[in-house]
C-alpha cells in the first residue's frame, strides 16, 4: 500500500491564483482530513469528510473548498490565493466504525503565495 | 470547541536524561489522546496514544499518563537519545467527531 499520497510536493502561487491540492489514499479509509501547518505551529483542521459525498468544515475553512466524490480522493481547492495561505498542507485518513482510530498523514504540500 | 495547551514550547535535555511534555484540554467529552512526533520536513507520525478509560500506557522508553479529572495528560521519554530530537504534538479527540485538536508543539533537542 502507498498509504496517503499528496501532489504536488511544492508549489509557488501568485496572489489571486487558484490551485487544487490532490490527496489519495489506498487503505479504504472512510474518514479523510485536510490540515495546514504554519511555521513553528501545530496543525489546524481545514475540512474533513466522513465518507464519499459528505464534507464538513474544520477550524479554519475560509478560502478553501473540498469535494469527496470517491472513497480514495479528497482534493482541496484554493481560490484567490492570499499570502496568509502560505503553509504546509497535510492530508490524512483514518477508519472509523464509531470509535476513533489512528490518522495516517500524507507527506505534505509546501505552498508559498507571493 | 476543544482547546489543547502544550508546555513547554522548547525542551533541551542531555542524552540519557528524561523529558516530560504536558498538555491540558478543555472539553471533558474528549476521550482519545494521541501523541505525534514530527521530524524536520516530515509528516507527523503517531508514537503513542491513550484512551480515557486508561490512566497510563507505556511503550519501551515512552509513556503517557492521563488525569481525566484535571483534564491533563503528559508524555514521558526516558533515557533520551539524539534521535528523539524532533517536535512533539499532543492532541485530543472526541469520538463523536473524530476530529483531532492539536497542541502547539514542543521542540525537543537532545544534546549528546
Amino acid at each position: 500500500n502507498a498509504g496517503v499520497t499528496q501532489t504536488p510536493k511544492f508549489r509557488i502561487l501568485k496572489i489571486g491564483q487558484s490551485m487544487t491540492l490532490q490527496c489519495t489514499q489506498d487503505m479504504n479509509h472512510n474518514y479523510m482530513y485536510w490540515y495546514r501547518q504554519d511555521p513553528g505551529m501545530g496543525l489546524k483542521l481545514i475540512y474533513y469528510s466522513v465518507g464519499a459525498g459528505i464534507t464538513d468544515k474544520g477550524e479554519v475553512p475560509n478560502g478553501y473548498n473540498v469535494s469527496r466524490s470517491t472513497t480514495e480522493d479528497f482534493p482541496l481547492r484554493l481560490e484567490l490565493a492570499a499570502p496568509s495561505q502560505t503553509s504546509v498542507y497535510f492530508c490524512a485518513s483514518s477508519y472509523s466504525n464509531g470509535g476513533y482510530n489512528e490518522q495516517f498523514f500524507g507527506p505534505g504540500t509546501r505552498l508559498t503565495v507571493l | 470547541g476543544e482547546n489543547v495547551e502544550q508546555h513547554p514550547s522548547t525542551l533541551s535535555v542531555q542524552e540519557g536524561d528524561s523529558a516530560v511534555i504536558k498538555c491540558t484540554y478543555s472539553d471533558s467529552a474528549s476521550n482519545y489522546f494521541p501523541w505525534y512526533k514530527q521530524e524536520l520536513g516530515k509528516r507527523p507520525q503517531l508514537i503513542i496514544d491513550i484512551r480515557s478509560n486508561v490512566g497510563e500506557k507505556k511503550d519501551q522508553r515512552i509513556a503517557v499518563t492521563l488525569n481525566k479529572t484535571a483534564k491533563h495528560f503528559s508524555l514521558h521519554i526516558t533515557e533520551t537519545q539524539p534521535e528523539d530530537s524532533a517536535v512533539y504534538f499532543c492532541a485530543a479527540v472526541k469520538a463523536a467527531g473524530n476530529k483531532l485538536t492539536f497542541g502547539g508543539g514542543t521542540r525537543v533537542l537532545v544534546k549528546p
